[in-house]
């Protein structure tokens, strides 16, 4: 069965920083995967989505992801958060059942 | 357009009672998802709705729970003799159902459901 394992629980970073929040899945095809952002209050919204081809996947907000095959790892990074940033990151993986597998999910908090 | 919607945003409950959850997707999305996460979880698949009919019912925990969509939009999700662990937000997303994996779910706001 597809798992999907977001090691980091917390990540503080500090405003202007660089950000890299990690995602490992398990899945035994071509896997499909995403990240979703939730703020306080609010329902996820798709930050960005690989499905095939180039591997660095952009997306809102300035977001980015790389898939590596050889690592199981869809990693969302920024080059410079900013304060509204600061919300829970999920990652998740589809499966041929066009449910979401998703992961514990990465609580990030932004230092002014 | 509008986005999924839910109601109630907020559902407080006594342990042993029937709730109901409603979801209104997208209009003209065919593809309902009802999702519920724990507290410092992610959220987990309940079930699946292509049209009207259930096309995988397989994360539903037990009997207890049950959901419809009788006309192929609005769906319901229902628990009955909720117990304290059904505690939770409880999602719904909605898709427009295509073939293939570049549908998009996107999400409403949750119903927080504390049974008591």
């Amino acid at each position: 069965a597809q798992s999907v394992t977001q090691p980091d629980i917390h990540i503080t970073v500090s405003e202007g920083a660089s950000l890299e929040l990690r995602c490992n899945y398990s899945y035994g095809a071509t896997p499909y995967l995403f990240w979703y952002v939730q703020s306080p209050g609010q329902g996820l919204q798709l930050l960005l989505k690989y499905f095939s081809g180039d591997t660095l996947v952009q997306g809102i907000k300035g977001f980015e992801a790389e898939f590596k095959r050889s690592q199981s790892s869809f990693n969302l990074r920024k080059p410079s958060v900013h304060w509204s940033d600061a919300a829970e990151y999920f990652c998740a993986v589809e499966n041929a059942g066009n449910m979401l597998t998703f992961g514990g999910g990465t609580r990030l908090m932004v230092k002014p | 357009g509008a986005g999924v919607s839910q109601t109630p945003s907020n559902k407080v409950t006594e342990k042993g009672k029937y709730v109901e959850l409603r979801c209104d997707p997208i209009s003209g999305h065919t593809a309902l998802y009802w999702y519920r996460q724990s507290l410092g979880q992610g959220p987990e698949f309940l079930i699946y709705f292509q049209g009207t009919g259930a096309a995988d019912d397989s994360g539903l925990p037990n009997d207890r729970f049950f959901a419809v969509r009788p006309e192929g939009s609005v769906s319901t999700l229902k628990i009955q003799r909720t117990e304290r662990g059904d505690s939770a937000v409880y999602l719904c997303a909605s898709s427009r159902g295509t073939s293939g994996f570049t549908d998009t779910q996107y999400f409403g706001p949750g119903t927080r459901l504390t049974v008591l």
